[in-house]
């Protein structure tokens, strides 16, 4: 059974600190991996993508990485601001199309 | 503009009534999903659906039932046989015209018993 384990359940760090998330998976046949970042009593905004076959993408101060052979991913968070406080999901997509997500690291940067 | 419509923002239930919740897409994606979040539980699967009138049971399917008559919308009906009912349900869509593309969610409905 395909489980998704997010370390830290929360982090607080310093405005302009850059920071790590971790992400880690049991099943290493996921057809790929998705970041989201979720605000408070809203739903889920999609950050980035990676194919099973990729190993890392960008998108602006995101930068996420993917290792299928150890079960883990990462998203990179460079020079950090307030606005990104939120709580961060990762998900991956099972062969049967299940989506399988972590439960979350919230993220407070500090002003 | 392209997206996932949740409605209403908010809904109470009342002991023994069963409640619809509207998920509507204009993405022209196939498949359709609907999670219910609870704190501290993270996003579990209720029901998801790859193609109109065809859908799977999640993980946590009991008590909920789902149609899929139009590729646009995928309504979750909340039974009186689902005891505890209070959480924020999501929607989501997914293209699958090719295989790996990325899931995207609506704003979400919070349920709450009266």
């Amino acid at each position: 059974k395909q489980e998704v384990t997010q370390i830290p359940a929360a982090l607080s760090v310093p405005e302009g600190e850059n920071l790590v998330l971790n992400c880690s998976f049991t099943d290493s046949a996921i057809y790929n991996l998705q970041w989201f970042r979720q605000d408070p009593g809203k739903g889920l905004t999609s950050l980035l993508l990676i194919q099973s076959s990729q190993r890392e993408q960008t998108s602006g101060r995101l930068n996420a990485s993917l290792d299928k052979s150890s079960g883990r991913s990462t998203l990179y968070i460079a020079a950090s601001q307030p606005g990104d406080s939120a709580t961060y999901l990762c998900a991956g997509r099972r062969g049967d199309d299940k989506i399988i997500f972590g439960k979350g690291t919230r993220l407070h940067i500090l002003p | 503009d392209g997206g996932i419509t949740q409605s209403p923002k908010y809904l109470f239930r009342k002991e023994g009534q069963n409640v619809t919740l509207s998920c509507e897409q204009n993405l022209n994606h196939d498949a359709m999903y609907w999670y219910r979040q609870d704190p501290g539980q993270g996003l579990r699967l209720i029901y998801y659906s790859q193609i109109v009138n065809d859908f799977q049971k999640g993980d946590i399917a009991e008590g909920y039932s789902v149609s899929r008559e139009k590729k646009e919308s995928f309504p979750l009906t909340v039974t009186s046989a689902q005891k505890n009912p209070t959480a924020f349900y999501l929607c989501a869509s997914r293209g699958t015209g090719w295989s790996n593309q990325p899931q995207h969610f609506g704003d979400g409905t919070r349920l709450s018993i009266l």
